[in-house]
């Protein structure tokens, strides 16, 4: 199985700055025949389903506001919100879906500083 | 709008079954990958199963193989988990989830339910 491992667990951040949030995959995403990282991001505020933010490891989904970006390659993964504010308070997760069984970090909890 | 709607969890006891469907609106459901996602109170996310848009590629999460059966009816949009055996360990809140591509059934997901809250406990 692809083991995703994030950091931190939890994150505060002063409203207006920049969060940074790491992903770490024990086996590259990087399917080289699709140049493509298959890597997606996902947002969890308390009480409600997740929602994906990023895929393909960079792609913003429609609707996703641009102070979130995602980047990184191979094993090593980052998702930036540029611009802190109160309602990007939640729980975010990286996944792979390079390969079965799908797999998840394990969550970084974003707070207001 | 894309609809994703869970229904069938509860309290039950283990060694018990339990019937979970997601009843689908808005896109074509006959198209898509489907998934059913769990996540235990107070914790991350666990894939459980996919199902190929015509239900002949299924994958489960070794945490559940021999236990739940996946299904889906196109003819109803409605996609299902049967869950039998069930442990204390499969306590938690469950999932519907559309995969992203119409083409490829491993995918990430672009659409998910309220999810149903599953109870197992003596």
């Amino acid at each position: 199985d692809i083991v995703m491992n994030q950091s931190p667990d939890s994150l505060a951040v002063s409203l207006g700055e920049r969060a940074t949030i790491n992903c770490k995959s024990s086996q590259s995403l990087l399917y080289t025949s699709r140049n493509k990282d298959f890597l997606a991001w996902y947002q969890q505020k308390p009480g409600q389903p997740p929602k994906v933010l990023i895929y393909w490891a960079s792609t913003r989904e429609s609707g996703v506001p641009d102070r979130f970006s995602g980047s990184g390659s191979g094993t090593d993964f980052t998702l930036t919100i540029s611009r802190l504010q109160a309602e990007d308070v939640a729980v975010y997760y990286c996944q792979q879906y390079l390969t079965t069984p799908l797999t998840f970090g394990q969550g970084t909890r974003l707070e207001i500083k | 709008q894309v609809q994703l709607v869970e229904s069938g969890g509860g309290v039950v006891q283990p060694r018990m079954s339990l019937r979970l469907s997601c009843a689908a609106s808005g896109f074509a459901f006959s198209s898509f990958g489907m998934h059913w996602v769990r996540q235990a109170p107070g914790k991350g996310l666990e894939w459980v199963a996919v199902i190929s848009y015509d239900g002949s590629e299924i994958h489960y999460a070794e945490s559940v193989k021999g236990r739940f059966t996946i299904s889906r009816d196109n003819s109803k949009n409605t996609l299902s988990l049967q869950m039998n055996n069930l442990r204390n360990e499969d306590t938690g809140v469950y999932y519907c989830a559309k995969g992203w591509d119409n083409i490829v059934t491993i995918n990430f997901f672009d659409a998910w339910g309220q999810g149903t809250r599953v109870t197992v406990s003596s």
